[in-house]
C-alpha cells in the first residue's frame, strides 16, 4: 500500500474553513483515499472516501488532484469538536482489507 | 444503539497474567478487526477476520490469539501478559461492497495497562 505524507499539525479558527492536505505520490490505480479522525480518546472515525472524483458529505469535502498523487480533506465551517487528530490512508481496496495508518495531521480548532 | 462495542473498557493486570478482551458489532458486517495504538499514537493493525476466518495475521507474538465465534464477534486473548503490551486495543468492523472495501466502524478502545 502507498504511504502518505501529513502537516504534523494544524491550527483553524471557528467557523472557518480547514483544510487539510496530504500527498500520497505513490499512489496505484486502484487504490483509494480514505480519511479518518481520531478525537482524544476516543475510537478512529470514518470521514470520507474517494477514488479519482471529488467526493462531499455530511461532513467533509475530499478534493483529490488530476494526478491523484495528493488530497485536501475540507471541513467546511470548522467547530471546537472538530478537534482531532486526521488520518489520510490510501489503500487497495479489493481482497486486503489493510490500513496503514500513519500519525495524520493534529487539528486545533480555536476560539 | 452501539455499532461496535468492547469490554472492558480499561484493565489493569500483572505480568504474566492471561487476559481477554471482547468485541461485538452489531452492523452485519462480515469483516472484524483488531488494531493496536501504542504510546506514540500508531495504530496498527494486528488481525482481520472475514466471516470467521482469519485473512490478516500481522508480526504479532502468538501470545496473542484471536477468536471468532462468529461473524459478530471477535475476541482477542493474551496469555503472559508483558509490559510492552500496554496501549490502547481497538476492534473494528467493515463490510466489502462490490468488491470496494468499505469504511471501517471502531469501538471505542481498551485501555490495557501492564504492571
Amino acid at each position: 500500500d502507498a504511504k502518505t505524507t501529513q502537516p504534523t499539525s494544524m491550527d483553524c479558527a471557528e467557523g472557518r474553513a480547514a483544510n487539510l492536505p496530504c500527498n500520497h505520490s505513490t499512489i496505484s490505480g486502484n487504490e483509494y483515499v480514505y480519511w479518518y479522525r481520531q478525537i482524544h480518546s476516543q475510537g478512529p472515525q470514518y470521514i470520507i472516501h474517494g477514488l479519482k472524483n471529488n467526493e462531499t458529505n455530511e461532513m467533509a469535502s475530499l478534493i483529490i488532484t488530476e494526478d491523484r498523487k495528493s488530497s485536501t480533506l475540507i471541513l467546511p465551517h470548522a467547530t471546537l469538536r472538530d478537534t482531532a487528530v486526521y488520518y489520510c490512508i490510501v489503500s487497495n481496496a479489493g481482497n486486503n482489507r489493510k490500513l496503514i495508518w500513519g500519525l495524520g495531521t493534529s487539528l486545533a480548532v480555536n476560539p | 444503539d452501539t455499532a461496535v462495542s468492547q469490554t472492558p473498557k480499561y484493565l489493569v493486570t500483572q505480568m504474566g497474567n492471561d487476559k481477554s478482551i471482547k468485541c461485538e458489532q452489531n452492523l452485519g458486517h462480515d469483516t472484524m478487526y483488531w488494531y493496536k495504538q501504542d504510546s506514540k499514537k500508531f495504530l496498527k493493525i494486528m488481525f482481520s477476520y472475514n466471516n470467521k476466518e482469519l485473512i490478516i495475521n500481522e508480526t504479532v507474538p502468538n501470545r496473542f490469539s484471536p477468536k471468532s465465534p462468529d461473524k459478530a464477534h471477535l475476541n482477542l486473548h493474551i496469555n503472559s501478559l508483558e509490559l510492552g503490551d500496554s496501549a490502547v486495543y481497538f476492534c473494528a468492523s467493515s463490510q466489502v461492497a462490490s468488491g470496494v472495501l468499505a469504511w471501517q466502524f471502531f469501538g471505542p478502545g481498551t485501555r490495557l495497562t501492564v504492571l
